[in-house]
Order: C-alpha cells, then sequence, then structure tokens
C-alpha cells in the first residue's frame, strides 16, 4: 500500500518556465512534509519541507504548496534551470514516528 | 568535514549469502538511518538506530538487522541474501533533537544479488 504518490514518473520542462511537481498522500496522520532532490551516484538533498498547519512555504525559487483536504501537496520551482535536473522525492512524516515515506520520485529534465 | 560516507559503493553477492554495509556519519551527528531503495522505487524506511540500540523499524524481515558503534558509525546486515535484496541501500544521519529535514544522506551503496 503506497501511502506516498508521485503518479508522473518524469517531466520536462524549458530553461526560464515553471516546473510543477505533484504528490498525492493517503496517510491522513502525516504532518509533516518534505521534498528532496536526488542526483546520480549521490544521495537525496533536501530541498524543502511543509507542515501540515500551513499551507504554502517558499524558499528562493522553489515553493511548496499543501492541500490537506486533497492530501496534495505540490513543489513549483520558478524559473528553472538545467540544473534543476534531476529526480525529485515527495515524504511524508507522521507525528513523532523517525520513519519518512518516500513517494516514487519524478525525474525532472530543464531543457536549455 | 566529510559528510555521510558508505562502503562499498558496490557489491556483488550470490542468493543465500550475507553482507555487511558500513556508514559513517556527517561529523556531529549521532543517529543514522538506514533506507533500501529498489529500482524504480522511493527509499524505504529499514530501521533507526540512536544511542546504539535500534529506535525503530520498518516493515523488513528479521534477515535485516543494524548494529550502531560508540563512535556513532553503524552496519546494516543482510542474511539469506534473496534476489529481491538487490538495491541501493542508504544511509542517512542526524543529530537528536533537530528536526528530520536536517538528515543527511549518503551516497549509497549498490548492492547486486544474482
Amino acid at each position: 500500500d503506497q501511502q506516498v504518490k508521485q503518479n508522473s514518473p518524469s517531466l520536462s520542462v524549458q530553461e526560464g518556465r515553471i516546473s510543477i511537481l505533484n504528490c498525492d498522500y493517503t496517510n491522513s496522520m502525516f504532518d509533516y512534509f518534505l521534498w528532496y532532490k536526488k542526483y546520480p551516484a549521490e544521495g537525496p538533498t533536501f530541498l524543502i519541507s511543509i507542515s501540515s498547519i500551513k499551507d504554502k512555504n517558499e524558499d528562493g525559487r522553489f515553493t511548496v504548496f499543501l492541500n490537506k483536504s486533497a492530501k496534495h501537496l505540490s513543489l513549483h520551482i520558478v524559473p528553472s534551470q538545467p540544473g534543476d535536473s534531476a529526480v525529485y522525492f515527495c515524504a511524508a512524516k507522521e507525528g513523532s514516528n523517525y520513519k519518512l515515506t518516500f513517494g516514487k520520485g519524478t525525474l525532472l529534465t530543464v531543457n536549455p | 568535514d566529510a559528510g555521510v560516507t558508505q562502503s562499498p559503493t558496490h557489491l556483488i553477492k550470490t542468493r543465500g549469502q550475507q553482507v555487511t554495509l558500513r556508514c559513517s556519519p556527517k561529523s556531529g551527528h549521532d543517529t543514522v538511518s538506514w533506507y533500501q531503495q529498489a529500482l524504480g522505487q522511493g527509499p524505504q524506511f529499514i530501521f533507526q538506530y540512536y544511542e546504539e540500540e535500534e529506535r525503530q523499524r520498518g516493515n523488513f524481515p528479521d534477515r535485516f538487522s543494524g548494529h550502531q558503534f560508540p563512535n556513532y558509525s553503524s552496519e546494516l546486515n543482510v542474511n539469506a541474501l534473496l534476489l529481491g535484496d538487490s538495491a541501493l541501500y542508504l544511509c542517512a544521519s542526524s543529530l537528536v533533537g533537530t528536526g528530520v529535514h536536517e538528515q543527511y544522506f549518503g551516497p549509497g551503496t549498490r548492492l547486486t544479488v544474482t
């Protein structure tokens, strides 16, 4: 049973445009969400997070939106740059649980 | 300042064998988590170690075991290897009491079981 779903395996956008990566979850006990970026041969690196008490968090070019009623979150990257090309993972955490539950990832390709 | 390091980088084993993977946490970190990432999947939580004890475990069989040493480094042991154990094994370290977003991942060990 996959509790965190990233239904788009890949996304291709032009440099300078907006990239929107989506994530859905089924566990209503999740209260903290994170996005990680992963380059080949490297471990995932933390990008941005959001608590369930918020609906938006912004950090530079990256913004995460959370819609709790729809159990949906999205990551917006504006403007997209070729260096953003990577696999993006959505992850979720429940309360004081130490475990992160990850989605399968979305491969973002930003074309020059 | 070295980040999280893992060894070996790659490993090939035969079904039924046993394997040990190693992880050195980022300097100043005292907690180590292990994740398994199968091809085309996201990382799955195996367990977390703190103060040399397993503090939480994911949905993995007892064939998966771990250890944390006094210097905070950690080992992941897998017994009776199955073909399905082929995956990238990721180690993540953190400092107890800090947010989960302050967890740093290593580059992983690619295990192939033939």
